[in-house]
């Protein structure tokens, strides 16, 4: 079954850009995944699907500070001109054999 | 506007049961496959189960940690659809959310607790 792999946190000043990275286990490197953002005491936004060619489809209303990449077996989600407001979680999500599974998510702190 | 509103949460005793609701607005509830999302406070996002619409014959799947106590299922002349949780556990207590197919959008989240 496949296993997403995020980091535990990540942090960058505001202004900057950041790049968040999920990894697919190993044999699944052509899945494609969706990230999700969770601000504080909120429940989650969806943000993009990102496939294993780099092609992705954002969520309506989700600014162009926000891209996905990808190479191999990473997923990537680019923050640029970081904003106070973009702190929180950062999930990554497939879909496997019949289910679905998400990343432990990252702490993205904006300093 | 799409929106998803979970209701039904609230304290119950180990052992116990719960019906949430998630009433959809928006979009075509009955060509959409829904799911049911967890997360236990200060963790992560954890899949609980999944059913698919009329055309895919209402099938379900759940996650192991909940299989044979959780029971999804939907009124499509409702737009509502339901997480029948029995057999209640400590490790159940999290905010559930419910998102429809492809997890484009959800709802806010309702708090249940498993509780003595």
């Amino acid at each position: 079954q496949v296993v997403l792999t995020q980091s535990p946190s990540a942090s960058a000043s505001l202004g900057a850009s950041v790049k968040l990275t999920c990894t697919l286990s190993s044999g699944h490197s052509s899945y494609a995944i969706a990230w999700h953002q969770q601000q504080p005491e909120k429940g989650p936004r969806y943000l993009m699907n990102l496939n294993s060619d780099g092609s992705h489809s954002k969520g309506d209303g989700i600014p162009d500070r926000f891209s996905g990449s990808s190479s191999g077996a990473e997923r990537y989600l680019t923050i640029s001109s970081l904003q106070s407001e973009d702190e929180g979680d950062y999930y990554c999500q497939t879909w496997g054999t019949g289910i679905v599974l998400f990343g432990g998510g990252t702490k993205l702190t904006v300093l | 506007e799409v929106q998803l509103v979970e209701s039904g949460g609230g304290l119950v005793q180990p052992g116990g049961s719960l019906k949430l609701s998630c009433a959809a607005s928006g979009f075509t509830f009955s060509g959409s496959a829904m799911h049911w999302v967890r997360q236990a406070s200060g963790k992560g996002l954890e899949w609980v189960g999944r059913i698919r619409s009329k055309a895919n014959n209402y099938a379900t799947v759940d996650a192991a940690s909940v299989k044979g106590r959780f029971t999804i299922s939907r009124d499509d002349s409702k737009n509502t659809a339901y997480l029948q949780m029995n057999s209640l556990k400590t490790e159940d207590t999290a905010v559930y959310y419910c998102t429809r197919e492809n997890f484009d959008y959800w709802g806010q989240g309702t708090l249940v607790t498993v509780s003595s």
